[in-house]
């Protein structure tokens, strides 16, 4: 059963760091890539970064370049996600999901960013 | 980056009723892949490449559509198809979702 549970999630303080871990099983991670996606409060759903399966290609939407970077660990079969400068609109649930089809997907873990 | 607007933006649907939601694209995409959002828990995949259906979905979903339209249909709505729903795209980057449609029981 492919399972996927992300980690790292709380209160930080606005400026501040916060790294968030996503742990995977039941699939041979290093034959996928990966993805962060993230949910504000009552809001929508906004894809946030991808590696490739292999970690050599990232993407990333603009409000985080620079600020957020995505990697991973195959040894490890876990997925990062390292968001530095962190804003109150960085506030949301943050889901990992596997490419291409975003087929699963973790339980999420909430960032809450507030002074 | 390719927009992607969905409507309504919020509807309710009687027992047995037929619904169809709706998905356009600021520029042509090559798929379109929805999925089902129940209260707080994770996103599912009901439909992907626009008209295959995921794996355990009730074939009373369905999806169709090409270039800048693209649909979600519900054959027969259900309590349980109670939820918001999302189309999202992955033909360019950054992948890009809509805005979502709240689907309530009427």
């Amino acid at each position: 059963e492919v399972q996927l549970v992300e980690s790292g999630g709380g209160l930080v303080q606005p400026g501040r760091s916060m790294k968030l871990s996503c742990a995977a099983s039941g699939f041979t991670f290093n034959n996928y890539d990966m993805a962060w996606v993230c949910q504000a409060p009552k809001k929508g759903l906004e894809w946030v970064a991808t590696i490739s399966y292999d970690g050599s290609s990232t993407y990333y939407r603009d409000s985080v370049k620079g600020r957020f970077t995505i990697s991973r660990d195959n040894a490890k079969s876990t997925l990062y996600l390292q968001m530095d400068s962190l804003r109150s609109e960085d506030t949301a649930t943050y889901y990992c999901a596997r490419e291409p089809l975003f087929n699963y997907w973790g339980q999420g873990t909430l960032v809450t960013v507030s002074s | 980056e390719i927009v992607l607007t969905q409507s309504p933006t919020t509807m309710a649907a009687s027992p047995g009723e037929k619904v169809t939601l709706t998905c356009l694209a600021s520029s042509s995409v090559n798929y379109m892949y929805w999925y089902q959002q129940k209260s707080s828990a994770s996103p599912k995949l009901l439909i992907y490449y626009t008209s295959i259906l995921a794996s355990g979905v009730p074939d009373r979903f369905s999806g169709s559509g090409s270039g800048t339209s693209y649909s979600l249909t519900i054959s027969s709505m259900e309590a349980e198809d109670a939820a918001i729903y999302y189309c999202l795209q992955l033909t360019s980057t950054p992948r890009t979702f809509g805005g979502g449609t709240k689907l309530e029981l009427k």
